[in-house]
């Protein structure tokens, strides 16, 4: 079965970064596209990033743009998310999604980011 | 940018039929997909591309849409049903789009 295991979330000070990770089993990760979503603390769903199954091709929210980087090692099957010049409200718990033809098919159980002094 | 609008909250008795709607600017020609956050949990996709159920998905839930409004329908509503709802569309302006999520409580 498809499973989606994040780590690497915490408590950070605001203008530093963090790398979260999300490792993929039970399907070909190499063959599909993946995502990042997050949920600010009793908010809705935000789309974060993007990354095509090959690692070439990468989308971003205008909110997130310039400051994370999305990638992926396809030989050990992980998802990467670089959170750099985090600001308070990128506080939220960030899940990984499979891609399933511009829809979401399959989550982790999430990894929580506080940014705060 | 885009925009989904969802209503905060909807409440149904057990054994009867929630629908939560969806609002968005001709939604009607774009995919919209459901998804069930129960508390304390990651979503779950329930509804793909209007009115798909992934495997594991009870025939109980189902979608509509037309014109600018999507509408996902609970039948014989269960008290595992309690959960935030939210529709989601992709827009070629702003992406991946999803509604302001509507919580069902089960009376």
């Amino acid at each position: 079965q498809v499973q989606l295991v994040e780590s690497g979330g915490g408590v950070v000070q605001p203008g530093r970064s963090l790398r979260l990770s999300c490792a993929a089993s039970g399907f070909t990760f190499s063959s599909f596209a993946m995502h990042w979503v997050r949920q600010a603390p009793g908010k809705g769903l935000e789309w974060v990033s993007l990354i095509a199954y090959d690692g070439i091709n990468k989308f971003y929210a205008d909110s997130v743009k310039g400051r994370f980087t999305i990638s992926r090692d396809n030989s050990k099957s992980t998802l990467f998310l670089q959170l750099d010049s985090l600001r308070a409200e990128d506080t939220a718990v960030y899940y990984c999604a499979r891609d399933g033809a511009r829809y979401f098919d399959h989550w982790g159980q999430g990894t929580p980011v506080t940014v705060s002094s | 940018s885009y925009v989904l609008t969802q209503p905060p909250s909807v409440s149904v008795a057990p054994g009867q039929t929630a629908r939560i709607s969806c609002g968005g600017n001709n939604i009607g020609s774009k995919s919209v997909h459901w998804y069930q956050q129960r508390p304390g949990q990651a979503p779950v996709l329930v509804v793909y591309d209007d009115n798909d159920r992934p495997s594991g998905i009870p025939e109980r839930f189902s979608g509509s849409h037309s014109g600018n409004t999507a509408t996902l329908t609970i039948s014989r509503v269960e008290a595992g049903d309690e959960a935030d709802y939210y529709c989601q569309v992709w827009d070629s302006s702003s992406e991946y789009v999803f509604g302001t999520g509507t919580k069902v409580t089960v009376l």
